[in-house]
């Protein structure tokens, strides 16, 4: 069974860092580009990042750009995203995904994982 | 950025309603264009990918169709599971975006 577990969640202040971890199971995890997705409290989602599956392209969203960063160990199956200088506004439960990229051109996010809430408050 | 208008914003049915879903692109999302359900407290799910192609495990009930701006998600006999919401999002370009969601409610 294909599986994504996120975990690092937690309360942390304003200009604050944090790591969030995603561990995978049931697939071959060198093998797909993965995600970061967020949603703050009672809001839709938002993209965060994206790593290439041997972590040489990372894509992100400007309103984390310098912030934070995404990188992913083969060898161990897992993926992270650091966050530094964390805001109120990055307060969300961040998802991690797998990118499902056939040859087509087109791709989604296929499974998420069940999420890790992030709160920046002082 | 490509910016996603989903309408409604929120949709009350009843079991067994069949209901068409909206997404409207600032911009042509070509064949990237997906539909996610989310549950309460869940995460959310791949219903549609590339527009039409109906995920594996995810009840014939639901079909996409689309091009260009305009995009569609219809849910035929409408299953106590299926109330949710219901997010479309594009992969045409980067950043990839997602609608602010479609709230389906049991009338």
């Amino acid at each position: 069974e294909v599986q994504l577990v996120e975990s690092g969640g937690g309360l942390v202040q304003p200009g604050g860092s944090l790591r969030l971890s995603c561990a995978a199971s049931g697939f071959t995890f060198s093998s797909y580009w993965m995600t970061w997705v967020r949603q703050a409290p009672g809001k839709g989602l938002e993209w965060v990042a994206n790593i290439k599956k041997d972590g040489s392209e990372k894509y992100y969203v400007d309103s984390v750009k310098g912030r934070f960063s995404i990188s992913r160990d083969n060898a161990q199956n897992s993926m992270y995203l650091q966050m530094n200088s964390l805001r109120a506004e990055d307060t969300a439960v961040y998802f991690c995904g797998r990118i499902i990229l056939p040859s087509t051109g087109t791709w989604w996010f296929d499974p998420w994982g069940q999420g890790t809430l992030v709160t920046v408050s002082s | 950025d490509i910016q996603m208008t989903q309408s409604p914003s929120s949709l009350s049915a009843s079991v067994g309603d069949r209901v068409t879903l909206t997404c409207r692109t600032s911009q042509s999302a070509g064949n990237s264009l997906n539909w996610y359900r989310q549950k309460p407290g869940r995460a959310p799910e791949v219903l549609i990918f590339s527009v039409s192609s109906v995920q594996s495990g995810v009840p014939s009930r639901f079909s996409g169709s689309g091009s260009g701006t305009d995009y569609t998600l219809t849910i035929t006999s409408l299953q106590p599971e299926d109330f949710a919401t219901y997010y479309c999002q594009q992969t045409a370009r980067y950043p990839p975006t997602f609608g602010q969601g479609t709230k389906l409610e049991i009338k």
